[in-house]
């Protein structure tokens, strides 16, 4: 059972153009959503992350809106660079728990010149 | 520098010797975590650890093992290595609620041959 799912599992953008990767959850108990960056031959590096409080956050061309009653976050890439080319794994974890981060499956994504 | 090391970044090796994977932190973390991850595809957490002396399997089922004798060191070992155990390693460590975020070392790329 797998407990975020990630869409679309693989996403080839135009430069300039925005990047969208989804998320859903079914723990409600979840209460803080990262999202990870990887580039090949590296591990994952943390790039934005945020908790159920706000709907949305933004930092630089990277924002996360998250909708709480649907149980969806999503990850924005705006004006989309061939240097954002990477896969991308959102997560979750559950407060107070010790729980570890649930990550969903990665998306590729390819920005063409 | 606060920081996660992966030793060695590649290894090709033949069937049916034993390696031990390195992994390092400086950062105090008291959770430790190993991933399998083929190039660019889903993470499978193989093995965490909450603190010294603790060692857990993780979601996918793994022949390697690992022990934790001090914070900072989580090596992982193969008795026999099988070409079936080529892929990427990554090691990974957090403060003991996972909200906090994950810092994933570079990995290590396995090729059994």
């Amino acid at each position: 059972q797998q407990q975020v799912k990630q869409s679309p599992q693989s996403l080839i953008v135009q430069k300039g153009g925005i990047s969208i990767i989804n998320c859903a959850y079914e723990n409600t108990a979840f209460d803080y959503f990262p999202w990870y960056q990887q580039f090949p031959g590296k591990g994952p590096a943390l790039l934005i992350a945020i908790r159920p409080d706000v709907s949305e956050k933004k930092e630089g061309r990277f924002t996360i809106s998250f909708n709480k009653s649907a149980k969806q976050f999503s990850l924005h890439i705006m004006d989309s660079q061939p240097g954002d080319s990477a896969t991308y794994f959102c997560a979750a974890a559950a407060r107070g728990s010790q729980g570890n981060l649930i990550f969903g499956k990665g998306t590729k994504l390819s920005v063409k010149p | 520098e606060a920081d996660i090391y992966q030793t060695p970044r590649y290894l090709v090796i033949g069937t049916g010797k034993k390696i031990t994977l390195e992994c390092s932190q400086t950062m105090g973390h008291d959770k430790m975590y190993w991933y399998q991850q083929d190039p660019g595809m889903e993470l499978h957490l193989i093995h965490y650890s909450y603190g010294v002396n603790s060692t857990e399997k993780g979601d996918l089922s793994s022949e390697s093992t690992v022990s934790r004798i001090r914070t900072e060191h989580f090596p992982l070992t193969l008795e026999s290595a099988r070409p079936s155990h080529t892929s990427q390693y990554l090691c990974a460590s957090s403060e003991y609620w996972a909200g906090n975020g994950y810092t994933f070392g570079s990995g290590t790329r396995l090729t059994v041959v």
